[in-house]
Formats: structure tokens, C-alpha cells, sequence
């Protein structure tokens, strides 16, 4: 069964520290993994992740794949209360079919 | 550009009453996701569908739910008759085109259903 595991479940930070979320995945026919963040309402799209050891970067977040190791990172830089939230995994596999995983609750305190 | 829109944002409903929600996705989007959400838990896929046909409803509560996508646009989803375990909130998401590796999906606001 196709299955995508998140960790930690939840942390809390201080405003300026940097965290670093993982996402491992046992996924039959992968085609990307993806990034989310939820606030209390629609998940939105961070980044897509296709070919390993590429780092994706915007502002104060990156991600990378491993492939061969079927896991991924997402890392956020100087945090801010802003960054609170849950960061969604999730991998598409052939079809278009998405699995998510169990989320990571970060939350950051001034 | 318009996002994907869904309807009621909340609803509250006894056990064993019916409900539906109604999804208008991204236009042009040719894949549309229906999730359920239990608080503290990520997205659980429904039923997918690429315009309107089935591509994945291994994990629809058949006996009770119900999706349909007429015309390839909007989406329906129906629960009858409703339990509580069924609260949660319900994601409508939809994507340009399935088999392409370069598109991801957007979400709709959501559908807080309450059972009681």
C-alpha cells in the first residue's frame, strides 16, 4: 500500500531558529512529490519535486529530493510567526493520484 | 484567474441525514480531487476524476457516499445517510492535466461538515 510519513508530527520554534520537515514515501510509480502549506484553510503549493538532489528554493524555503533514499526535506531559514501553520507532504504517483501525508504542525513563537 | 470554488463553506447536520457539497473547479482543469480531512490528520483521497470519468475511488465509503462530475466541470459530493465519524472537512482540488509531472493540484476552501 502506498504510504507517506511525516516527521515530526509537530514542533514549536522561536521566531529566527531553522527548522527542518521530513517526508518519506513508499509510492509505486512516482512522479513528483509536493509541498503544501495549510493555514486553517486550502493547503497551498510550495514546490514540486521531480529529480533528486535538485534543491527548489523561494525566499526562506528550499526542498530537495532523494530518490534513491525515497524521502524529502523541506527546510525554512529564519522563521517568523507568519511560518505557523501545517506543512502537507504528498506524492503523486502514475495517474495523477495524490497522497498526502500526516502533516507537520509547526508553530513559531515570537 | 479564478480559483476552485466550493460550497457551503460549513454544515451541520444529524447522524443519519443526507448532505451535499458542490465543487466548481479551476476552468480548463481536466483533473478534479475530492479529500476528506480529520482534524489533526492529512488529506485522505475520495475519488478522483479526469474530466468526467473515474480514475480512483478505492477509498469512497460507497455505501453512503456518492461523487458524480457531469460534464467534466463541476463535482458533487454526497454522503447519505451521514455518521458522526463522517466530520471532517472536505477538499475539492483540481489540476490541469493528468500524466504531466509538472502541474500540481489547487484546493478549494473547503467544506467543514459537522455530524451530530
Amino acid at each position: 500500500e502506498d504510504k507517506v510519513v511525516q516527521s515530526p508530527l509537530s514542533l514549536v520554534v522561536h521566531e529566527g531558529d531553522t527548522v527542518t520537515l521530513n517526508c518519506s514515501y513508499e509510492v509505486t510509480n512516482f512522479r513528483s512529490l509536493l509541498w503544501y502549506k495549510q493555514e486553517k484553510k486550502a493547503p497551498t503549493f510550495l514546490f514540486m519535486l521531480t529529480s533528486s538532489g535538485i534543491e527548489k528554493k523561494s525566499g526562506r524555503l528550499s526542498s530537495i529530493l532523494d530518490k534513491k533514499e525515497l524521502f524529502s526535506i523541506l527546510n525554512i531559514t529564519a522563521t517568523q510567526t507568519g511560518d505557523s501553520a501545517v506543512y502537507l507532504c504528498a506524492v503523486e504517483s502514475q495517474g495523477g493520484k495524490l497522497i498526502f501525508g500526516q502533516g507537520t504542525e509547526l508553530s513559531v513563537k515570537p | 484567474e479564478a480559483g476552485v470554488a466550493q460550497s457551503p463553506r460549513y454544515k451541520i447536520i444529524e447522524k443519519r441525514q443526507s448532505v451535499a457539497f458542490w465543487c466548481n473547479p479551476i476552468s480548463g482543469h481536466a483533473t478534479l480531487y475530492w479529500y476528506q480531512q480529520i482534524l489533526g490528520q492529512g488529506p485522505k483521497l475520495l475519488i478522483q476524476f479526469q474530466n468526467n470519468g473515474v480514475v480512483d475511488d478505492s477509498q469512497l465509503p460507497k455505501d453512503r457516499f456518492s461523487a458524480e462530475r457531469l460534464k467534466g466541470v463541476d463535482s458533487t459530493l454526497k454522503i447519505q445517510p451521514a455518521k458522526l465519524e463522517d466530520s471532517a472537512v472536505y477538499l475539492c482540488a483540481s489540476s490541469l492535466f493528468r500524466g504531466r509531472s509538472d502541474t500540481e493540484a489547487f484546493f478549494g476552501q473547503g467544506t467543514r461538515l459537522t455530524v451530530v
